[in-house]
């Protein structure tokens, strides 16, 4: 159980395009969403925070219109890259908590998407 | 303030030997701690989760964690390693045991296992 997907698992792109990357919970409901960046060989960097059906909380210096995330329903957040330069190239991972009391401290991990920005 | 604090950036161990990750954390509150196994382009898998319950928490695949609040720490062993054991590993925090609240990442542990 606490399955978490990732679509796509990889994807590069020019500069300048959009990319729009979808995190599922594919045998829960998730109370809450939360979106990662990992650089290579480094640990995960909290970007944002999101509940189903209200606006995601940013992490400091995690700038909102560049990473829009929309959280439509309790089993999927998508986190949209806009207008992608190289720098922004890197791997994202998404996590969800689930909907029960007594164990919403403890996140489930999608596999990560790829990103890479020509 | 809290903080994790991954003692180790690599550990290498030859295949069938003991495995020992470090971690210490400081918390202000009584935290509920994890360890997650990250294999290479992979998402982040739990291993286990420490919260409050028994000191001695088991896990995934042999691996356990003690917690010992007096050194404030919660080392992660495996009796017997396996090549499929090499991973990145992370120690993390949940700051208020129980409820939602941010997770704190350990920098992480390679580990690497030989023939």
């Amino acid at each position: 159980g606490a399955v978490v997907s990732q679509h796509p698992s990889r994807v590069i792109c020019k500069s300048g395009t959009s990319v729009k990357i979808e995190c599922r919970s594919l045998d829960f409901q998730a109370t809450t969403m939360f979106w990662y960046r990992q650089f290579p060989k480094q640990s995960l960097m909290l970007m944002a925070t999101s509940n189903e059906g209200s606006k995601a909380t940013y992490e400091q210096g995690v700038e909102k219109d560049k990473f829009l995330i929309n959280h439509a329903s309790l089993t999927l957040s998508t986190l949209t890259v806009t207008s992608a330069h190289p720098e922004d190239s890197s791997f994202y991972i998404c996590s969800a908590s689930l909907l029960r009391t007594g164990d919403q401290e403890t996140q489930y991990f999608g596999p990560g998407t790829r990103l890479l920005v020509l | 303030a809290q903080s994790v604090t991954q003692l180790d950036s690599h550990v290498s161990v030859s295949e069938g030997t003991p495995v020992l990750l470090r971690c210490n954390y400081s918390s202000s509150y009584s935290p509920s701690l994890f360890w997650y196994v990250q294999h290479p382009n992979k998402g982040l898998q739990l291993l286990l989760k420490y919260t409050s319950a028994a000191t001695l928490v088991k896990g995934i695949n042999g691996f356990e964690a003690e917690f010992k609040k007096s050194e404030t720490s919660f080392h992660l062993t495996k009796p017997s390693a396996h090549m499929s054991d090499a991973a990145e590993y992370f120690c993390v925090v949940s700051p208020f045991s129980g409820g939602y609240n941010k997770l704190i990442f350990g920098a992480g542990t390679r580990l690497a296992v030989h023939p």
